[in-house]
């Protein structure tokens, strides 16, 4: 069973940068782009869900992300500890949200981690 | 972006009802549709991909049809565990967009 974990601070400071990560269980950070990717999500009252970006291999690392984020987004994969990280620069009260993790199989997110409320707030 | 709009944006319902909900897609996304089921507190939940594909684990209450830019989600009958909301999500391209949701409420 594919599990994702989730760690990472529930609070940080405007300007700051924001630093999650998404440990998987029961697959590989490295499994073919072709079958599987690796998301970040978030939800808002004011946005709802918004997809930020993934992070894929397929012969070579692979990153696709919003641009409404602009340059302030990264999405890592980490292959010794089989985890992908998401890190959001300057941020503003406006990134306030619960950011998910998930996988994205068959076009659908099939697997997510279970959340963490991140408030941006001086 | 595609946008997804979702209708009603909540739905009145009782235990054994028959709730059907639609999802519009802003330009032809193929069958590429999933469902999702949100409830507080919790990481939302694959219902169907591809428009009509039953995700493993999901009750047989719940089906999904369409094509193109309109798409709907079916509960042939209730339950309790069903009241929660209800989103849908293109996969045609990047970025991956979701509708509003629909409230099912008693």
């Amino acid at each position: 069973q594919v599990q994702l974990q989730q760690s990472g601070p529930r609070l940080v400071k405007p300007s700051q940068t924001l630093s999650l990560t998404c440990a998987i269980s029961g697959d590989s950070v490295s499994t073919d782009g072709n079958i599987a990717t690796w998301n970040w999500i978030r939800q808002s009252p004011s946005r709802g869900l918004e997809w930020l970006g993934r992070t894929y291999y397929m012969s070579e690392w692979s990153h696709d992300y919003a641009l409404s984020l602009g340059s302030r987004i990264t999405i890592n994969p980490d292959t010794s500890k089989n985890q992908f990280s998401l890190q959001l620069n300057s941020v503003t009260p406006e990134d306030t949200a619960l950011y998910y993790c998930a996988r994205v199989r068959n076009r659908a997110f099939d697997v997510w981690g279970q959340g963490t409320m991140v408030t941006v707030s001086s | 972006d595609i946008q997804l709009t979702q209708s009603p944006s909540s739905v009145s319902a009782s235990v054994g009802d028959r709730v059907t909900i639609t999802c519009r897609a802003s330009q032809d996304i193929s069958n590429w549709l999933a469902w999702y089921q949100e409830k507080p507190g919790k990481a939302p939940k694959l219902l169907i991909h591809a428009a009509s594909n039953l995700h493993t684990g999901v009750p047989s209450r719940f089906s999904g049809s369409g094509s193109g830019t309109e798409f709907t989600l079916t509960i042939s009958s209730l339950q309790p565990e069903d009241f929660a909301t209800y989103s849908c999500q293109h996969g045609h391209d990047l970025p991956f967009t979701f509708g509003g949701g629909t409230k099912v409420e008693i």
